[in-house]
């Protein structure tokens, strides 16, 4: 079973910048899982803000941007503000249909 | 604009059976993969099964054999078929639609509860 990892937290005070990852208990995230971040405030959908490793979707502001760093997917926010306050997904396509979740990351701005 | 309603959450018993529908409006399903995702309360999502473009289906290992992900082209709609659910199938099922690997238009939850 394919277990993709997350922090489970992050505390960034207003204006900094944090980065979050997204790795894999057995293996190396690369382009070709195509990993995309969601992010979700409690009680609502989630919202997509990134697709193919670092494709901010329509309207996302460029504070927030994705890359790969070493063997992990990651998600930087720059400059951040108190409404980026929320659980961060990422997701990885396993192929064949296949997607699996991280477990989220909770980011904390105060 | 694109939108998606989804309708056929509640409660039911151990061993029985739901139907979730997703109204898709602003994309065709012809072009568009669908896909189901859950989040059981306090948890994280989840991945739960897809429909290609194509209309080959999807599933997690989870629901295999027991979920079963349709679509309407006609009417452009989504369904899942939720049979012997079990406590742990309790979450909120968002719709979401897919146009590449990803997921990009999200439809508002419906909360399924198993119970006895």
């Amino acid at each position: 079973q394919t277990v993709v990892t997350q922090e489970p937290s992050f505390s960034v005070s207003p204006g900094g910048t944090v980065t979050l990852t997204c790795g894999l208990k057995s293996g190396s995230v690369s382009t070709n899982f195509y990993p995309s971040w969601y992010q979700q405030t409690p009680g609502q959908a989630p919202r997509t803000l990134i697709y193919n490793t670092n494709t901010r979707s329509s309207g996302v502001p460029d504070r927030f941007s994705g890359s790969i760093l070493g063997n992990k997917a990651a998600l930087t926010i720059t400059g951040a503000q108190a409404d980026d306050e929320s659980d961060y997904y990422c997701v990885l396509y396993m192929g064949s249909g296949v997607s699996v979740f991280g477990g989220g990351t909770k980011v904390t701005v105060l | 604009e694109v939108q998606l309603l989804v309708s056929g959450g509640g409660l039911t018993e151990p061993g029985g059976s739901l139907r979730l529908s997703c109204g898709v409006s602003g994309i065709t399903l012809n072009l568009y993969a669908m896909s189901w995702v859950r989040q059981a309360p306090g948890k994280g999502l989840q991945w739960v099964s897809s429909i290609s473009s194509g209309g080959v289906t999807y599933y997690a290992d989870s629901v295999k054999g027991r979920f079963t992900i349709s679509r309407d082209t006609s009417k452009n709609t989504v369904s899942l078929q939720l049979n012997s659910l079990r406590a742990e199938d309790t979450a909120v099922y968002y719709c979401a639609s897919r146009y590449g690997l990803y997921f990009d238009y999200w439809g508002q939850g419906t909360l399924v509860t198993v119970s006895s």
